[in-house]
């Protein structure tokens, strides 16, 4: 099982439309948790860290459950600039901090 | 220079042969990070640099090997190029280990 697990996609979704992505975790020392934006043909950014208590930037909110070890990101009102992949990545502290990626998800958003 | 950089963008080159990755980065960043992308895999942590002077090895470091001379470079080697080697690399950087990274714009190798 992959330490990071993310639903390849595509999400195929209209603009205007309200789309949300899951990530899995399946180590418990977790430490860190990011979501980083990945464009075609083009290196991955960051998109937006996620805290304990869930935080929210502009359209874009992200989440987290420890308990069932899992992240979220909800995107509001797509628009056709958010097509690109998703990428979950965590941070573990048996792991010397270094981060590890899920595979991506990716969304499409069309007109 | 702005941020991280990398050369060279794209490169073919024949199985067998030596190949260095250039990475360098201008925010006095401490780790330093190369990763492989392939379709399906992922981005794959191959060897990293949590300060000048010191590397490790990452998921998937056989074949590849790294230096860290100064804070600012951090080439990756590939001593003989293999097939399976084919990927997009990316250079990353980070204040310091686990905290956000930053990444280059990548190189796109093909071994023939």
């Amino acid at each position: 099982r992959k330490e990071v697990e993310q639903d390849p996609g595509p999400f195929n979704v209209p603009e205007g439309a309200t789309v949300a992505f899951n990530c899995t975790y399946s180590n418990s020392a977790s430490q860190s948790f990011f979501w980083y934006r990945q464009d075609c043909r083009k290196e991955p950014k960051l998109l937006m860290s996620v805290y304990s208590s869930g935080n929210e930037d502009g359209r874009f909110t992200a989440q987290l459950n420890r308990a069932s070890q899992y992240i979220s990101l909800l995107i509001r009102d797509s628009k056709l600039s958010d097509s690109a992949t998703y990428l979950c990545v965590v941070t573990f502290n048996n792991a010397g901090n270094m981060l590890t990626f899920g595979g991506g998800t990716r969304l499409m958003v069309k007109p | 220079i702005a941020g991280i950089t990398q050369a060279p963008t794209s490169q073919i080159l024949a199985a067998g042969r030596r190949m260095t990755l250039r990475c360098t980065q201008d925010m006095r960043h401490n780790a330093m990070y190369w990763y492989r992308q392939d379709l399906g895999l992922g981005l794959r942590l191959i060897h990293y640099s949590n300060t000048a002077g010191t590397t490790g090895k990452g998921e998937v470091p056989d074949g590849y090997s790294v230096s860290r001379a100064n804070t600012d470079d951090f080439p990756l080697t590939l001593a003989s190029a293999v097939p399976s080697q084919t990927s997009v690399y990316f250079c990353a950087s980070s204040a310091v280990a686990g905290n956000t990274q930053y990444f280059g714009p990548g190189t796109r190798l093909t071994v023939l």
